[in-house]
Order: C-alpha cells, then structure tokens, then sequence
C-alpha cells in the first residue's frame, strides 16, 4: 500500500466555522507533512510531524492547528479561515532516514475554499 | 537564503528530448528532487539525487552537481502525458523540502 489518503476531496467553509482535514497512510512513514499549494505556484511546507511530535512549524497562523493522533494519522484543524487561505491543502509522508527520506508520498489533496 | 530557480515554461514536440535545469541555493543541502504534476492532481515523486551524478529511470534521468548547486532532469522520447508541470526541490535536512517555482511543459504533436 502506497497511497496516502487525504478527506474530503473538497471542502467550502465560512469564515466563522470549525472543520478538519484528514490524512491518512499506512506505508509505515514516521514523518508526515502539511503542505498549501496556490494555483500556479509550488507546494509550500506548512508542518512536519516527526514520529508524531511537531518538528517544523513554518510560522503559520494559529488559524491552522495540526494534530498527529498516531504514526498513521494527521488532521489539520482550521478555524476563523480567511478568504486567502483558500488553497489546496497537501498532505504528505516519507521514511524518516536515509536516501529515501527525500521522497515524499503526497495525497490527492483537500481542495478548501473558504467564503 | 534559500531559493531555486527553474526555467517558468519550456515546450517540446513529441518524441523529442527535454531538459529542465534548476540552481539552488541554501546553506544546508541534503539531496535535489524532482517531481511531476499534472493539473488538478498531487505531486508524484520522480527521482532524488544526493550524491553527484546522473540517476536514470526510464524515460526520465536526473543530475545533480552540488559544487555547482545545480541540476536537470532530462526526459526522453516525449510523449502527450508528459505535459505537467515539474518542480525540482532541495531537503535541507530535519524532513524540510523546499520547492522551486515549477516548470510547465508543454508537449506538442
């Protein structure tokens, strides 16, 4: 199994709601990533869970909260979005050490548009 | 600080051989990256380079030049479902992986 899987596909929230994103994989990984991609532009790292503490925290807003509740899971919170952050979210994973430490695994992504 | 630079857009006729090139700079460097992404779908991983030289896989080869913080991906024998857009990116270590801008191909019949 080589999938990380990321719900919901889509999502349309209000500035004022409270909704999580989810990840999912079970490759064994014990390093996991949030990443925010804009149309056009690259993957820009958000967060980096390291055998499930916080190791890397891009100065993103506390709008955004992660959470890694076992090696297999990663959600991120999202509360009092603005209209900007409307991206697609990416997760991703990949083996903690060694040469294949440089491949990420990323899921389809969650399409958020916040209104 | 860090940054990569890769050329915006490049466009090729099918068959044909392509080489996207990308420079980096940053004061801690791991490994170079390549990744595909084709519009409305993920990233998909395609080579990673740590070590000076040329990696193959199939149709697609990397290399990397790290006195010369620089390196390309080479794609042979183009064909239709290589239009997407290919970023090459740096881990610096401790699981951070910065992306370069990204370089759409377009692959014309």
């Amino acid at each position: 199994d080589t999938e990380v899987t990321q719900t919901p596909k889509h999502l349309v929230m209000g500035m004022t709601n409270k909704k999580s994103l989810k990840c999912e994989q079970h490759m064994g990984h014990r390093a996991m990533y949030w990443y925010k991609q804009k149309a056009k532009k690259p993957p820009e790292l958000m967060f980096v869970y390291s055998y499930e503490k916080l190791s890397i925290n891009e100065s993103v807003p506390s709008r955004f909260s992660p959470e890694c509740p076992n090696s297999s899971l990663l959600n991120l919170h999202l509360h009092a979005l603005q209209p900007e952050d409307s991206a697609l979210y990416l997760c991703a994973s990949s083996q903690d050490s060694g040469r294949d430490a440089g491949e990420l695994f990323f899921g389809e992504g969650s399409r958020l548009t916040v209104l | 600080g860090q940054s990569l630079e890769q050329p915006s857009e490049v466009t090729a006729v099918e068959g044909a051989i392509v080489q996207i090139n990308c420079t980096y700079q940053t004061s801690g460097f791991y490994g170079l990256s390549w990744y595909q992404q084709h519009d409305g779908g993920a990233p998909t991983f395609l080579s990673y380079n740590a070590l000076d030289g040329l990696e193959e896989t199939g149709r697609f080869s990397s290399f990397l030049s790290r006195s010369d913080s620089y390196g390309y991906l080479l794609l042979q024998e183009l064909q239709m479902k290589d239009s997407a857009s290919y970023f090459c990116a740096f881990d610096t270590g401790g699981f951070k992986t910065i992306f370069g801008a990204g370089t759409r191909l377009f692959v014309k019949a």
